[in-house]
């Protein structure tokens, strides 16, 4: 079975500093896609980034890094130089590949950036 | 590029009470899912349609859930009749066609936000 554990519930930090979102999975697949999304009050997901479990380059996009280390299971986001818009609820999933395409979502974890 | 749209936005309803909701996806999105996001969780899939057929409604509780995406476009959850635990935020997505063994990305739409009083 799937699952994604993200430790962390909540994270308060001030603005600037940078911070990082813990995300541990299990799958028994062995290609599978990793994905971050982030939930902002008005409730909406929104896409923040797809990894393929074949491609454990790192990437940068912004002040937004992703760390994939499959010899520890993790997936993990950093927010550098963070900012009050970046308070949110973020969400780490899983999907299997060429299957259902159902993303298991971890509990989230609740970043609040006080100015 | 209009996104997945959803209504309403809100509903509260007494237990017992039915309840149902819309969504639309993206145009041209032949899969479409509905999730339920319980308060301080991850959301879960309840069920995935491809056009008008459920492909994967396996964790949808039949008893008192029904679905249905007639012409393979728009699609209405219901419950009948609501219990409280049935409070939480119903979330639908949607995702174009997606070729072999590749992924294709799932737009959220905004939920509905059900209380079950």
């Amino acid at each position: 079975a799937q699952k994604v554990t993200q430790a962390q519930t909540e994270i308060s930090v001030v603005e600037k500093e940078d911070v990082t979102l813990d995300c541990v999975y299990e799958t028994r697949d062995t290609t599978y896609y990793l994905f971050w999304y982030k939930q902002p009050p008005s409730g909406e997901l929104v896409f923040l980034i797809r990894r393929n479990s074949f491609d454990e380059q790192n990437e940068i996009s912004g002040r937004y890094s992703w760390n994939f280390q499959k010899s520890t299971s993790s997936f993990n986001f950093t927010i550098t130089a963070s900012q009050v818009v970046d308070s949110a609820v973020y969400f780490c999933a899983l999907s299997e590949v060429g299957g259902s395409e159902k993303l298991v979502f971890g509990k989230g974890t609740k970043l609040t950036v006080n100015p | 590029e209009a996104g997945v749209v959803q209504s309403p936005r809100y509903k509260i309803i007494e237990k017992k009470q039915p309840v149902a909701f819309w969504c639309n996806p993206i145009s041209g999105h032949n899969t479409l899912y509905w999730y339920r996001q319980n308060l301080g969780q991850g959301p879960e899939l309840l069920i995935r349609y491809e056009n008008e057929e459920a492909v994967d409604d396996s964790q949808l509780p039949k008893d008192r859930f029904s679905a249905e995406r007639l012409k393979g476009v728009d699609s209405t959850l219901k419950i009948q009749p609501a219990e409280l635990g049935d409070s939480a935020v119903y979330l639908c997505a949607s995702s174009p066609r997606a070729a072999q063994n590749s992924y294709n990305e799932q737009f959220f739409g905004p939920g509905t936000r059900l209380t079950v009083l």
